[in-house]
């Protein structure tokens, strides 16, 4: 099993441009997240999806569309990216209830110039 | 909404020294806890967990509690490692449809020779 997985490692882009980060889960699981990791503010939900075909608002949601692809793979765009999202950012998946273990891939570390 | 307060850092100890972060919470119910670690250029990797009142997760020597009646789930470990060095992240998992993990903003360990 490779569990949580992401692409790319690392990105570069130009004020403006567009991308999208790429997440799969090879462990079955209903529940997929996107959290975003910026110094001393902990980890914050961007979007989520709670099984197939569902997806939802987080907390910080404005600037970023997201797709449920299918049960394994969840994306992540940015339509056109700002400095302030430059960031490290987070794909989790879990199989669906309160005290189940979200398990995190290795993450995405994206600068905005 | 929930929230979770964890104590700032960065702490710094050293090796062999006892290990306290505090971390308490606000929340409607009664949430699922946990403790993740992150260690430098890595994602976070689940450390321990606790699903009710008084329960008391454990690994790798870390322990924490559930305690109720004071809203905290403190991590404690009784010698401290230099390979602990990491940045601890205490979350709860909300227990509304999203299921989402609520995190506190880090402390960061470092372990001394």
């Amino acid at each position: 099993n490779a569990g949580v997985t992401q692409t790319p490692k690392f990105q570069v882009l130009k004020t403006g441009q567009s991308m999208t980060l790429q997440c799969a889960q090879d462990m079955n699981h209903n529940s997929m997240y996107w959290y975003r990791q910026d110094p001393g503010m902990g980890l914050r939900l961007i979007y989520y999806s709670a099984s197939e075909g569902t997806t939802d608002k987080g907390e910080v949601p404005n600037g970023y569309n997201v797709s449920r692809l299918n049960k394994r793979e969840f994306s992540l765009r940015l339509e056109s990216a700002a400095p302030s999202q430059t960031s490290v950012y987070f794909c989790a998946s879990k199989l669906g209830t309160p005290i189940e273990t979200q398990y995190f891939g290795p993450g995405t570390r994206l600068l905005v110039l | 909404g929930d929230s979770v307060t964890q104590m700032e850092g960065p702490v710094t100890l050293s090796e062999e020294a006892f290990l306290t972060i505090n971390c308490t919470y606000t929340a409607t119910g009664y949430p699922s806890l946990f403790w993740y670690v992150q260690y430098p250029g890595e994602g976070l990797q689940l450390l321990l967990k606790a699903t009710k009142a008084d329960d008391k997760g454990s690994n790798k020597g870390f322990e924490a509690t559930y305690r109720k009646e004071t809203t905290s789930f403190h991590l404690e470990k009784g010698s401290v490692q230099v390979s602990d060095s990491a940045v601890y992240f205490c979350a709860l998992s909300d227990q509304g449809g999203s299921e989402k993990l609520v995190f506190g903003k880090g402390t960061k360990l470092t372990v001394n020779p």
